[in-house]
């Protein structure tokens, strides 16, 4: 199976902070990365998907981008909806896994 | 705008057969992958297998001797048994939509608690 490392595993931080999460991957996975965000008792959303496209809807704060194994979600000025955990997912091979997640959490 | 919803005992006892229902309304079952995920806080976000509208599968090796996913008899639902389980199986169970084999899961259930404890 192919792992997705997450880090840091949480951060605190400010609205208007700029955040920046990364997702490394076991293998080369292309751009077969998703990233999720999931709030307190719901199920997970999808904010970007090929690594750096945006889903419909979704703030043009998020932003995704890759560098060989390495992905990057950035949300460039945090807002107060946008506290939550976030995954990473790879749909290059099965199964799909997904990361171990990133709380952001109120400084 | 497709929804979904998981329905099935809350509470399992250590070895029987977990079983859950997920309903789909609101869009085709056809043509779309339909998978269960399950999130533990020891294991964080497992994908468990999908069913094609067809009634192909495939699930994690992981899980694959414990796992059987179908169509249901209902045309608009689909379910999961996961059989001989143990406390490490207690999770939220999610239902999920993909529209391609190894696609972003779209739409999701809200979720449901499976506890297993005797």
């Amino acid at each position: 199976d192919i792992q997705l490392t997450q880090s840091p595993s949480s951060l605190s931080a400010s609205v208007g902070d700029r955040v920046t999460i990364t997702c490394r991957a076991s293998q080369d996975i292309d751009t077969w990365l998703v990233w999720y965000q999931q709030k307190p008792a719901k199920a997970p959303k999808s904010l970007i998907s090929a690594a750096s496209t945006l889903q419909s809807g979704v703030p043009s704060r998020f932003s995704g981008s890759r560098s060989g194994t390495d992905f990057t979600l950035t949300i460039s000025s945090l807002q107060p909806e946008d506290f939550a955990t976030y995954y990473c997912q790879q749909y290059k091979t099965y199964p799909p896994t997904f990361g171990g997640g990133t709380k952001v959490e109120i400084k | 705008q497709v929804q979904l919803q998981e329905s099935g005992p809350g509470l399992v006892k250590p070895s029987e057969t977990l079983s859950l229902t997920c309903t789909v309304s609101g869009g085709s079952i056809r043509n779309n992958y339909w998978s269960w995920i399950r999130q533990s806080p020891g294991k964080g976000l497992e994908w468990i297998g999908f069913v094609y509208y067809t009634g192909t599968t495939n699930y994690n090796p992981s899980l694959k001797s414990r796992v059987t996913i179908s169509m249901g008899t209902s045309k608009n639902q689909f379910s999961l048994k996961l059989t001989s389980v143990t406390a490490a199986d207690t999770a939220v169970y999610y239902c999920a939509r993909a529209p391609g084999g190894l696609l972003p899961f779209d739409y999701w259930g809200q979720g449901t608690l499976v506890t297993v404890s005797s």
